[in-house]
């Protein structure tokens, strides 16, 4: 079965409001990250979370491994927010990615 | 600057021609990776390399080789493309198995006519 289930697939939001990405992975993965991608962009990374709550301005991640699943706040989106975030588990010198959550701020 | 750099940014070929896909970094990384992003964006690993030693072939058709002349540089090779080639190849850095430093280039798109 699929490693890395994220959802939502896609999120519209209005400027302002917070957005909630999630991401389930299963136990031959560990070491959670987070990308942000733009159109015919690279990736950025976001977060390296491999346990427990991170913060960096509008960003939260959290990973809880027990349950196996990470998730990503954004809060107060603005329009430059817009593009596809990414979940990856690390194992053994490789990442194995979710499909990604495109997320769409609109004025 | 430090950073991973691809090139081409873009190639357009037609099947059965070889192409090849050069990346270098400049970070001090031991590890190097290429990822194939497919036209559903779903992203999945081809290779992984630490210290020029090909760690992970992650099943890739053999059409496709990797070559590592140092730690630094992880070239691609494709010998004889076929329309299924057609995505976006990106390549990354990181130390050792790879954690916070994981960096990726600005990708190279094929197109294959």
């Amino acid at each position: 079965g699929q490693q890395v289930q994220q959802s939502p697939t896609s999120l519209v939001l209005q400027e302002g409001e917070n957005a909630e990405l999630q991401c389930n992975f299963s136990t031959s993965l560990n070491s959670m990250q987070w990308f942000y991608q733009r159109p015919g962009g690279s990736l950025i990374s976001v977060f390296y979370n491999p346990s427990g709550t991170k913060q960096s301005g509008r960003l939260t991640s959290t990973t809880v491994i027990k349950e196996r699943r990470s998730s990503l706040h954004i809060s107060s989106s603005q329009i430059t927010d817009s593009g596809t975030y990414l979940c990856a588990g690390g194992s053994n010198y490789k990442l194995t990615f979710g499909k990604g959550t495109l997320l769409t701020v609109t004025p | 600057e430090t950073a991973v750099f691809q090139t081409p940014n873009y190639h357009v070929t037609q099947v059965g021609n070889e192409v090849s896909f050069n990346c270098k970094q400049t970070l001090g990384h031991d590890t190097m990776y290429w990822y194939k992003q497919d036209s559903k964006k779903l992203l999945k690993i081809m290779f992984s390399y630490n210290n020029k030693q090909l760690i992970v072939n992650e099943t890739v058709p053999r059409r496709f080789s990797p070559q590592s002349s140092d730690k630094a540089h992880l070239n691609l090779r494709i010998k004889s493309v076929e329309p299924e080639d057609s995505a976006v190849y990106l390549c990354a850095s990181s130390s050792g198995k790879g954690g916070s430093d994981y960096t990726f280039g600005s990708g190279t798109r094929l197109l294959v006519i």
